[in-house]
């Protein structure tokens, strides 16, 4: 099957420093890839769409200027949290699509847990 | 506007039963439809999707789900429950149109426990 990699699974960063997350579909190329941000117990909440090689997409509420994203390429984009809080923590996972049309199928990644001290 | 509500927050059923989470969905357009399976700190993986053709969708680890279009409905199911299937559980419409064209629309998620 599709598989997605992310990393780092895990980080913990002081408050002010920032923090760059990696989304790797590893066996399909997507032209599209969705960030999520997800908070205990709770569903999943789209910050962004990423098509490569074109500026991101930023949902309603995001700030585009401290959730920074590329998508460099047809297997990679990244989200860079800048000046990242204590509030920035959260689990964050990104989703890669295969492109297949109506039958498009979404494949996500392990995600990433990050700590603002 | 795209929806689907997973009306039960949480499901128990005892290994060995089978085992239903619900879900039931809004669309403006075509149903195309999935299932996704959720453990602890990972992200979330693919079960099953309904595009079109066979209302019944067979999936990953033995799961299915029925595609009823009248009662707007995509039930996940499996006949048989192991305790690994514990798990939260999420339903997703994705959206076939205009800007938001590939946008999933997440249910708030059905934790299922299968105990022993």
């Amino acid at each position: 099957g599709a598989v997605v990699s992310q990393h780092p699974s895990r980080v913990i960063c002081k408050s002010g420093t920032s923090v760059k997350i990696e989304c790797r579909s590893l066996d399909f190329q997507a032209t599209t890839m969705f960030w999520y941000r997800q908070f205990p117990k709770q569903s999943l909440m789209l910050m962004a769409t990423s098509n490569e090689g074109s500026k991101a997409t930023y949902e309603q509420g995001v700030e585009k200027d401290k959730f920074l994203i590329n998508h460099a390429s047809l297997t990679l984009s990244t989200l860079t949290v800048t000046s990242a809080h204590p509030e920035d923590s959260s689990f964050y996972i990104c989703s890669a699509a295969d492109g297949g049309g109506a039958g498009e199928t979404q494949y996500f990644g392990p995600g990433t847990r990050l700590l603002v001290l | 506007a795209q929806s689907v509500a997973q009306p039960e927050d949480q499901v128990n059923v005892a290994e060995g039963n089978p085992l239903t989470v619900k879900c039931t969905y809004s669309v403006s357009g075509n149903p195309y439809l999935f299932w996704y399976v959720q453990y602890p700190n990972r992200g979330l993986q693919f079960l099953l999707k309904y595009i079109t053709g066979d209302n019944l969708v067979k999936g990953s680890y033995g799961f299915e789900a029925e595609f009823n279009k009248s009662q707007t409905s995509f039930h996940l199911k499996k006949p048989s429950a192991l305790v690994s299937d514990s798990a939260l559980y999420f339903c997703a419409v994705r959206d076939d149109r205009g800007s938001t064209l590939g946008r999933l629309y997440f249910g708030r998620g059905t934790q299922l426990t299968v105990w022993p």
